[in-house]
């Protein structure tokens, strides 16, 4: 079963405008990773939460995890163009296997 | 430039034929992965390796098949036993299997003639 959960499935935006995306687990975790993939492209790690932290930023992005919900959100903040792509989160287990379940992506459009 | 390269972009396979998916990373990462992406899908873990001569089956291994003889490669084969083999591969790996993130190579697509 999926342990990440991403929504919405699809999101279209006007650039300048924030993008805000939203991932959902089932069992506890480690750490909780985002990553980003441009349409035929391999993924690129954009940021990791680990689960001792509420709030992380990096550049225009803002990642939240909420433990006590399951629940972890991604904001984009003043959307490009080129931030066009399909946004995954990833969840490892406690067990420090190294394994990553991702879920299966938001696909975010940015319209210029 | 550290990175991990696969080969080929594109692969075509005949029934009945077992074909094989380069991966190589000169990352120096001891743990190497291989997914497969199917469209609108995200990623299922097919194997994984966290040190040399060592892999684990990961949730859809069957009909797949990987060695790891050296730390920078990883090689993938699909067999003919995998019966629906057409998806977008991807390599990836992380320093060790401490749950770091994890740097992938481009893919190789994979479809049936």
């Amino acid at each position: 079963s999926q342990q990440g959960e991403e929504d919405p499935q699809a999101l279209s935006i006007q650039e300048g405008e924030n993008a805000t995306m939203n991932c959902s687990y089932k069992t506890s975790i480690n750490n909780l990773q985002w990553y980003r993939q441009n349409s035929g492209r391999g993924l690129v790690h954009l940021i990791l939460i680990r689960s001792n932290e509420r709030e992380k930023h990096s550049g225009r992005l803002r990642v939240t995890l909420d433990t006590s919900k399951k629940s972890s959100s991604l904001l984009i903040t003043a959307s490009r163009a080129a931030d066009t792509a399909s946004y995954f989160c990833a969840t490892d287990k406690s067990s420090n296997t190294g394994k990553l379940i991702f879920g299966q992506g938001t696909t975010l459009q940015v319209k210029p | 430039d550290g990175g991990i390269t696969q080969s080929p972009k594109y692969l075509f396979r005949k029934e009945g034929q077992n074909v094989t998916l380069s991966c190589e990373q000169n990352l120096n990462h001891d743990a190497m992965y291989w997914y497969r992406q199917d469209p609108g899908q995200g990623l299922r873990l097919i194997y994984y390796s966290q040190i040399v001569n060592d892999f684990q089956k990961g949730d859809i291994a069957e009909g797949y098949s990987v060695s790891r003889e050296k730390k920078e490669s990883f090689p993938l084969t699909v067999t003919s036993a995998q019966k629906n083999p057409t998806a977008f591969y991807l390599c990836a790996s992380s320093i060790n299997r401490d749950n770091q993130p994890q740097h992938f190579g481009d893919g190789t697509r994979l479809s049936i003639l």
